[in-house]
Protein backbone atom coordinates (compact mmCIF):
# COMPACT_ATOMS: atom_id res chain seq x y z
CA UNK A 1 0.00 0.00 0.00
CA UNK A 2 1.41 3.50 -1.22
CA UNK A 3 0.20 5.24 2.22
CA UNK A 4 -1.03 8.63 2.14
CA UNK A 5 0.28 10.96 -0.76
CA UNK A 6 0.87 14.86 0.10
CA UNK A 7 2.16 17.17 -2.36
CA UNK A 8 4.37 19.04 -2.58
CA UNK A 9 6.59 18.12 0.33
CA UNK A 10 7.88 21.32 0.46
CA UNK A 11 6.00 25.09 -0.36
CA UNK A 12 8.13 28.22 -0.26
CA UNK A 13 5.87 30.93 -1.47
CA UNK A 14 5.51 34.79 -0.79
CA UNK A 15 2.58 36.66 1.00
CA UNK A 16 -0.36 37.30 -1.07
CA UNK A 17 0.61 34.03 -2.92
CA UNK A 18 -1.88 31.02 -3.28
CA UNK A 19 -1.30 28.12 -2.16
CA UNK A 20 -2.65 24.33 -3.01
CA UNK A 21 -1.65 21.38 -0.72
CA UNK A 22 -2.78 18.03 -2.40
CA UNK A 23 -3.80 14.48 -0.69
CA UNK A 24 -4.42 10.96 -2.05
CA UNK A 25 -5.56 9.28 0.93
CA UNK A 26 -5.11 5.45 1.19
CA UNK A 27 -7.40 3.59 -0.91
CA UNK A 28 -10.56 2.09 0.53
CA UNK A 29 -10.27 4.66 3.83
CA UNK A 30 -13.82 6.83 3.85
CA UNK A 31 -12.37 9.39 6.29
CA UNK A 32 -9.88 12.57 5.72
CA UNK A 33 -8.28 15.06 7.77
CA UNK A 34 -6.27 18.18 7.38
CA UNK A 35 -4.06 18.92 10.50
CA UNK A 36 -1.48 21.90 10.73
CA UNK A 37 1.57 21.31 12.95
CA UNK A 38 3.52 24.56 14.75
CA UNK A 39 5.49 24.37 17.64
CA UNK A 40 3.79 26.54 19.58
CA UNK A 41 0.01 25.53 19.06
CA UNK A 42 0.78 21.49 18.21
CA UNK A 43 -1.34 19.69 15.86
CA UNK A 44 -4.62 21.33 15.25
CA UNK A 45 -7.49 19.52 13.01
CA UNK A 46 -8.77 21.75 10.42
CA UNK A 47 -11.26 20.05 8.68
CA UNK A 48 -12.25 16.54 7.95
CA UNK A 49 -14.69 14.71 5.44
CA UNK A 50 -16.60 11.39 5.59
CA UNK A 51 -17.65 10.05 1.91
CA UNK A 52 -16.11 13.19 0.41
CA UNK A 53 -18.46 15.57 2.83
CA UNK A 54 -16.62 17.92 5.26
CA UNK A 55 -18.30 17.12 8.65
CA UNK A 56 -16.40 19.66 11.50
CA UNK A 57 -14.54 22.55 9.75
CA UNK A 58 -14.35 24.84 12.72
CA UNK A 59 -10.75 24.52 12.95
CA UNK A 60 -9.99 26.63 9.29
CA UNK A 61 -8.43 29.69 10.89
CA UNK A 62 -10.29 31.95 8.58
CA UNK A 63 -12.11 32.43 4.98
CA UNK A 64 -8.49 32.38 3.41
CA UNK A 65 -8.21 28.70 4.12
CA UNK A 66 -10.62 26.37 1.81
CA UNK A 67 -10.52 22.56 1.55
CA UNK A 68 -12.24 20.46 -1.18
CA UNK A 69 -13.11 16.53 -1.67
CA UNK A 70 -14.39 16.18 -4.95
CA UNK A 71 -13.76 12.55 -4.93
CA UNK A 72 -12.44 9.46 -2.56
CA UNK A 73 -9.04 9.83 -3.59
CA UNK A 74 -8.54 13.24 -3.74
CA UNK A 75 -8.30 16.87 -1.53
CA UNK A 76 -7.18 19.62 -1.89
CA UNK A 77 -6.25 22.41 0.68
CA UNK A 78 -6.05 25.92 -0.38
CA UNK A 79 -4.64 29.32 1.21
CA UNK A 80 -5.81 32.12 -0.55
CA UNK A 81 -3.93 34.60 0.18
CA UNK A 82 -0.85 33.08 2.18
CA UNK A 83 0.44 34.96 5.41
CA UNK A 84 3.70 34.60 7.40
CA UNK A 85 1.77 33.58 10.24
CA UNK A 86 0.18 30.20 7.71
CA UNK A 87 4.05 29.23 7.84
CA UNK A 88 3.58 25.59 9.32
CA UNK A 89 4.05 21.92 8.26
CA UNK A 90 0.58 20.14 7.10
CA UNK A 91 -0.53 16.55 7.55
CA UNK A 92 -3.42 14.40 5.77
CA UNK A 93 -4.40 11.80 7.34
CA UNK A 94 -6.67 9.66 6.48
CA UNK A 95 -8.83 6.19 7.91
CA UNK A 96 -11.61 4.02 7.95
CA UNK A 97 -15.31 5.56 8.34
CA UNK A 98 -15.25 8.03 11.43
CA UNK A 99 -18.96 8.39 13.10
CA UNK A 100 -20.81 7.95 15.75
CA UNK A 101 -20.65 4.36 16.78
CA UNK A 102 -18.12 2.98 14.65
CA UNK A 103 -14.76 1.62 16.18
CA UNK A 104 -12.33 3.94 16.41
CA UNK A 105 -9.77 3.98 14.06
CA UNK A 106 -6.45 4.93 13.76
CA UNK A 107 -5.55 7.92 11.74
CA UNK A 108 -2.47 7.70 8.81
CA UNK A 109 -0.69 10.28 8.55
CA UNK A 110 1.09 11.31 5.30
CA UNK A 111 4.55 12.75 5.11
CA UNK A 112 3.41 16.57 5.63
CA UNK A 113 3.93 19.77 3.65
CA UNK A 114 6.42 21.70 4.37
CA UNK A 115 4.90 25.40 3.90
CA UNK A 116 7.10 28.71 4.84
CA UNK A 117 5.33 32.21 3.54
CA UNK A 118 8.18 34.75 3.51
CA UNK B 1 -13.71 23.80 27.69
CA UNK B 2 -11.37 20.81 26.10
CA UNK B 3 -7.63 20.58 27.23
CA UNK B 4 -5.16 17.94 27.25
CA UNK B 5 -2.16 17.79 29.29
CA UNK B 6 1.38 16.22 28.81
CA UNK B 7 5.08 16.80 29.92
CA UNK B 8 6.73 18.77 27.55
CA UNK B 9 10.19 17.30 27.90
CA UNK B 10 11.78 13.99 29.47
CA UNK B 11 14.89 12.26 29.40
CA UNK B 12 15.41 8.67 30.24
CA UNK B 13 18.72 6.36 29.54
CA UNK B 14 19.12 3.67 27.30
CA UNK B 15 17.56 0.19 28.92
CA UNK B 16 15.70 2.09 31.30
CA UNK B 17 11.71 2.50 32.00
CA UNK B 18 9.84 5.47 31.06
CA UNK B 19 6.43 6.44 31.55
CA UNK B 20 4.72 9.43 29.86
CA UNK B 21 1.62 10.83 31.78
CA UNK B 22 -1.69 12.39 30.12
CA UNK B 23 -4.27 14.18 31.62
CA UNK B 24 -7.74 15.15 30.31
CA UNK B 25 -10.46 17.25 30.13
CA UNK B 26 -12.84 16.96 27.04
CA UNK B 27 -16.56 17.29 26.78
CA UNK B 28 -17.19 13.89 25.51
CA UNK B 29 -14.93 11.24 25.69
CA UNK B 30 -14.57 7.92 23.39
CA UNK B 31 -11.64 6.70 23.55
CA UNK B 32 -7.48 7.54 23.73
CA UNK B 33 -4.80 7.60 21.44
CA UNK B 34 -0.84 7.80 21.46
CA UNK B 35 0.93 8.31 18.29
CA UNK B 36 5.09 8.35 18.20
CA UNK B 37 6.52 11.53 16.06
CA UNK B 38 10.06 11.74 14.84
CA UNK B 39 11.39 14.46 14.29
CA UNK B 40 10.77 15.74 10.70
CA UNK B 41 8.32 12.84 10.54
CA UNK B 42 4.52 12.33 10.66
CA UNK B 43 2.48 10.72 13.66
CA UNK B 44 2.67 7.13 13.65
CA UNK B 45 -0.01 5.21 15.69
CA UNK B 46 1.21 3.35 19.22
CA UNK B 47 -2.14 2.46 21.17
CA UNK B 48 -5.82 3.11 21.87
CA UNK B 49 -7.33 2.71 25.34
CA UNK B 50 -11.24 3.07 25.36
CA UNK B 51 -11.88 0.41 28.39
CA UNK B 52 -9.99 1.02 31.84
CA UNK B 53 -6.77 -0.53 32.65
CA UNK B 54 -3.51 -1.53 30.76
CA UNK B 55 -3.13 -2.70 26.94
CA UNK B 56 0.47 -4.20 26.22
CA UNK B 57 2.02 -4.52 22.84
CA UNK B 58 5.89 -4.87 22.81
CA UNK B 59 7.68 -3.08 25.05
CA UNK B 60 5.37 -0.60 24.70
CA UNK B 61 2.01 -0.31 27.32
CA UNK B 62 -0.72 2.14 27.96
CA UNK B 63 -3.20 2.72 30.60
CA UNK B 64 -6.55 4.29 31.27
CA UNK B 65 -8.27 5.57 34.04
CA UNK B 66 -11.64 7.06 32.40
CA UNK B 67 -12.84 8.30 36.09
CA UNK B 68 -9.49 10.48 36.91
CA UNK B 69 -8.80 11.72 32.53
CA UNK B 70 -5.99 9.74 32.98
CA UNK B 71 -3.50 8.20 30.84
CA UNK B 72 -0.03 7.11 30.37
CA UNK B 73 2.22 5.29 28.04
CA UNK B 74 4.95 3.13 29.43
CA UNK B 75 7.96 2.22 27.69
CA UNK B 76 10.45 -0.77 27.95
CA UNK B 77 14.39 -1.47 27.29
CA UNK B 78 14.50 1.84 25.72
CA UNK B 79 16.36 2.29 22.85
CA UNK B 80 18.07 5.39 20.85
CA UNK B 81 15.38 5.29 18.25
CA UNK B 82 12.54 5.83 20.81
CA UNK B 83 13.70 9.11 20.87
CA UNK B 84 10.68 11.18 19.93
CA UNK B 85 7.71 13.38 20.94
CA UNK B 86 4.65 11.10 22.20
CA UNK B 87 1.55 12.85 21.12
CA UNK B 88 -1.52 12.07 23.46
CA UNK B 89 -4.88 12.39 21.76
CA UNK B 90 -8.61 12.20 22.93
CA UNK B 91 -11.90 11.14 20.50
CA UNK B 92 -14.11 13.71 21.63
CA UNK B 93 -17.94 12.99 21.50
CA UNK B 94 -19.84 15.63 21.24
CA UNK B 95 -23.09 14.94 19.10
CA UNK B 96 -22.01 13.83 15.49
CA UNK B 97 -18.50 14.36 16.17
CA UNK B 98 -16.11 12.34 16.77
CA UNK B 99 -12.44 14.24 15.63
CA UNK B 100 -9.40 14.01 17.85
CA UNK B 101 -8.17 16.34 20.34
CA UNK B 102 -3.95 16.54 20.54
CA UNK B 103 -1.88 17.24 23.12
CA UNK B 104 1.17 19.51 22.23
CA UNK B 105 3.59 16.39 23.08
CA UNK B 106 5.90 14.99 25.05
CA UNK B 107 9.81 15.12 23.56
CA UNK B 108 11.83 11.87 24.96
CA UNK B 109 15.69 11.90 24.76
CA UNK B 110 16.79 9.11 25.55
CA UNK B 111 20.95 9.01 26.35
CA UNK B 112 23.46 6.35 25.93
Amino acid sequence: DAGVIQSPRHEVTEMGQEVTLRCKPISGHNSLFWYRQTMMRGLELLIYFNNNVPIDDSGMPEDRFSAKMPNASFSTLKIQPSEPRDSAVYFCASSPIFFPGSRAYEQYFGPGTRLTVT
Amino acid sequence: GQNIDQPTEMTATEGAIVQINCTYQTSGFNGLFWYQQHAGEAPTFLSYNVLDGLEEKGRFSSFLSRSKGYSYLLLKELQMKDSASYLCAVRDKTGNNRKLIWGLGTSLAVNP
